[in-house]
């Protein structure tokens, strides 16, 4: 089975901090994500990934960067935490090929709380 | 502009068969239509995934008309432990990935 770790279960941060949220996945998979899921918005993408070194921004990409230095992790930094970014992040990975055709493989995210 | 639309909570009792029915105004011709689940404090999960007609496995099926503008998710049977939120998602004529925002199902006993 697929599995992507997402680093912290529950996290709490000061506003302006720099957080670091951290995903790997152990199946070589080439695509990754990250979504925020807040109640009554569903899933928006934040950012995605379909190689080493490569970044795309998804809906949401404001107030968010990401790194991926090696195929198995892709981190999500938020430059300057504000309260507005308290949400549950997701991470998620699916092998190559149009993400339409792939089914997305989900960490158990993490809460993040910025106060 | 494409957007997918699925109703916010369902009721049902333990056994019933359970359909969900999600909308898809703008889908892609060559698009696939995915189905998840979601428990509390976890990640959503794969369930099933069709692209037309009727896709069947061993925890669902999914029946898809042949405009493929809906597509319905069925749960035979439920149990208490199939309480969750349930998701549709496609992706739209930009390619972009569409998700709905989740039918929240609750079996009672």
């Amino acid at each position: 089975d697929v599995k992507v770790t997402q680093s912290s279960r529950y996290l709490v941060k000061r506003t302006g901090e720099k957080v670091f949220l951290e995903c790997v996945q152990d199946m070589d998979h080439e695509n990754m994500f990250w979504y925020r899921q807040d109640p009554g918005l569903g899933l928006r993408l934040i950012y995605f990934s379909y190689d080493v070194k490569m970044k795309e921004k998804g809906d949401i990409p404001e107030g968010y960067s990401v790194s991926r230095e090696k195929k198995e992790r892709f981190s999500l930094i938020l430059e300057s935490a504000s309260t507005n970014q308290t949400s549950m992040y997701l991470c998620a990975s699916s092998l190559a090929g149009t993400d339409e055709f792939q089914p997305q493989h989900f960490g158990d995210g993490t809460r993040l709380s910025i106060l | 502009l494409a957007k997918t639309t699925q109703p916010i909570s369902m009721d049902s009792y333990e056994g019933q068969e359970v359909n969900i029915t999600c909308s898809h105004n703008n889908i892609a011709t060559n698009d696939y239509i995915t189905w998840y689940q979601q428990f509390p404090s976890q990640g959503p999960r794969f369930i099933i995934q069709g692209y037309k007609t009727k896709v069947t496995n061993e925890v669902a099926s999914l029946f898809i008309p042949a405009d493929r503008k809906s597509s319905t998710l069925s749960l035979p049977r439920v149990s208490l432990s199939d309480t969750a939120v349930y998701y549709c998602r496609h992706a739209g004529n930009n390619r972009k990935l569409i998700w709905g925002l989740g039918t929240s199902l609750a079996v009672n006993p």
